[in-house]
């Protein structure tokens, strides 16, 4: 069974203090590591695909990598705008290829 | 960009009523799911589809159905509604962008309260 778990669970970061979330997964052939923003009431948004080890994707202040076992997305000088809850998914190449989420990290970035 | 379009944001239903929730993608995607998030729990997936008329139960198909009649529209149904099924409703359907990355796209969500 696929398992995504996420940490920490809340996060409270000063505005320009960098940081990280982690993502830690245990899947059968992954197809693809996913991290989604989700604002409160909101469908998630998506950011990144990963797809293999040593692979890293920025976008603005925020930057996904991936190793064997896990996900790492990194903050830099995070403002208030970033606050959100951060997802992260894998998808498996087993059975029909379902996208199994961790629970997420809230972050919230104080002025 | 991809769009996928719940048909309802907000539902109040009473108990024992049927729902259907309704989800249409508009990219050609043959993937699509159905999620609920709760509080604590995070996204579950329910049900996915990954073509017309398949279905696959996920981890809590309890309690719903779904319907794929046609490739862009999936539809979510509570048969009999329960107060445990007050929920927030999510569907998804992934595909390749123009960069080839695999990318799973959400609605915006749709919240049902049971009453």
């Amino acid at each position: 069974e696929d398992q995504v778990t996420q940490s920490p669970e809340a996060l409270r970061l000063q505005e320009g203090e960098s940081s990280s979330l982690n993502c830690s997964y245990t899947v059968s052939g992954l197809r693809g590591l996913f991290w989604y923003r989700q604002d409160p009431g909101k469908g998630p948004e998506f950011l990144f695909t990963l797809y293999s080890a040593g692979e890293e994707k920025e976008k603005e202040r925020l930057k996904a990598t991936l190793t064997k076992k896990e996900s790492f997305l990194h903050i830099t000088a995070p403002k208030p705008e970033d606050s959100a809850t951060y997802l992260c998914a894998v998808r498996s190449s087993g059975g029909y290829q379902k996208v199994t989420f961790g629970i997420g990290t809230k972050l919230q970035v104080i002025p | 960009d991809v769009k996928v379009t719940q048909s309802s944001r907000y539902l109040v239903k009473r108990t024992g009523e049927k729902v259907f929730l309704e989800c249409v993608q508009d990219m050609d995607h043959e993937n699509m799911f159905w999620y609920r998030q709760d509080p604590g729990l995070g996204l579950r997936l329910i049900y996915f589809s990954y073509d017309v008329k398949m279905k696959e139960k996920g981890d809590i198909p309890e309690g719903y159905s779904v319907s794929r009649e046609k490739k862009e529209r999936f539809s979510l149904i509570l048969e009999s509604a329960s107060t445990n099924q007050t929920s927030m409703y999510l569907c998804a359907s992934i595909g390749r962008d123009p960069s080839g990355a695999n990318v799973l796209t959400f609605g915006a969500g749709s919240r049902l309260t049971v009453l």
